[in-house]
């Protein structure tokens, strides 16, 4: 069954530090991978996606990370600040013209 | 440029009435979806309308119906609202009629049923 697993659940960090947020997934044949980053009483909006041939990409202060062959992709927030609290969710693309698979997300809490 | 516009932002409704929420994209998108979120739960496909004229079940289509009206427009209506159904509903589109990973989300339409 291709399901898409996010750790941890929730996450408290200081102002400042650094988290990394994983996407484990078992989508097959796999696409890509979407971060999707969701504030308080909004609608998601993209971060990166990555496809099959990507490892590494950076957007400011977040990077993600893909290894296709252990299925895994991880989230780094690096200085994080206050704006960062929010959800944020992992949605893998497999064949062409099945659903997309989300994960239930990592919510994110810094505090000063 | 509004992006995905959806209507009303909060609604609250009692056990057996209905109502229709309303969703609008101005990017010229081919498909559209409705998604539930609840707590623990992540975003749950409802329906989705790959192109105008056509829409197909998701994941959790029980006690909901859709219209797409034109390109623009995909409605969800509740005919007869049940508890089950209190919930945070998203309206995406994506400008492939595909399942393709590049939604872009409206801000939320909250519906409590009491």
């Amino acid at each position: 069954k291709n399901q898409v697993e996010q750790s941890p659940q929730s996450l408290i960090i200081l102002e400042g530090k650094n988290c990394t947020l994983q996407c484990n997934y078992t989508v097959s044949p796999f696409s890509n991978l979407r971060w999707y980053k969701q504030d308080t009483g909004r609608g998601p909006v993209s971060l990166t996606i990555m496809t099959f041939s990507e490892n590494t990409k950076s957007n400011g202060r977040y990077t993600a990370t893909l290894d296709a062959d252990t299925k895994q992709s991880s989230l780094h927030i690096t200085a994080s600040q206050l704006s960062d609290s929010a959800s944020y969710i992992c949605v893998v693309s497999g064949q062409a013209g099945t659903a997309l698979i989300f994960g239930k997300g990592t919510t994110l809490s810094v505090s000063s | 440029n509004a992006g995905v516009t959806q209507t009303p932002k909060f609604q609250v409704l009692k056990t057996g009435q209905s109502m229709t929420l309303q969703c609008a994209q101005d990017m010229n998108h081919n498909s559209m979806y409705w998604y539930r979120q609840d707590p623990g739960m992540g975003l749950r496909l409802i329906y989705y309308s790959a192109s105008e004229g056509t829409t197909d079940k998701g994941e959790v289509p029980n006690g909901y119906n859709v219209s797409r009206l034109n390109k623009r427009e995909f409605s969800l209506r509740l005919e007869s609202a049940a508890p089950s159904q209190t919930s945070v509903y998203f309206c995406a589109s994506n400008p492939q009629s595909s399942g393709a990973n590049v939604l872009t989300f409206g801000a939320g339409s909250r519906l409590t049923v009491l």
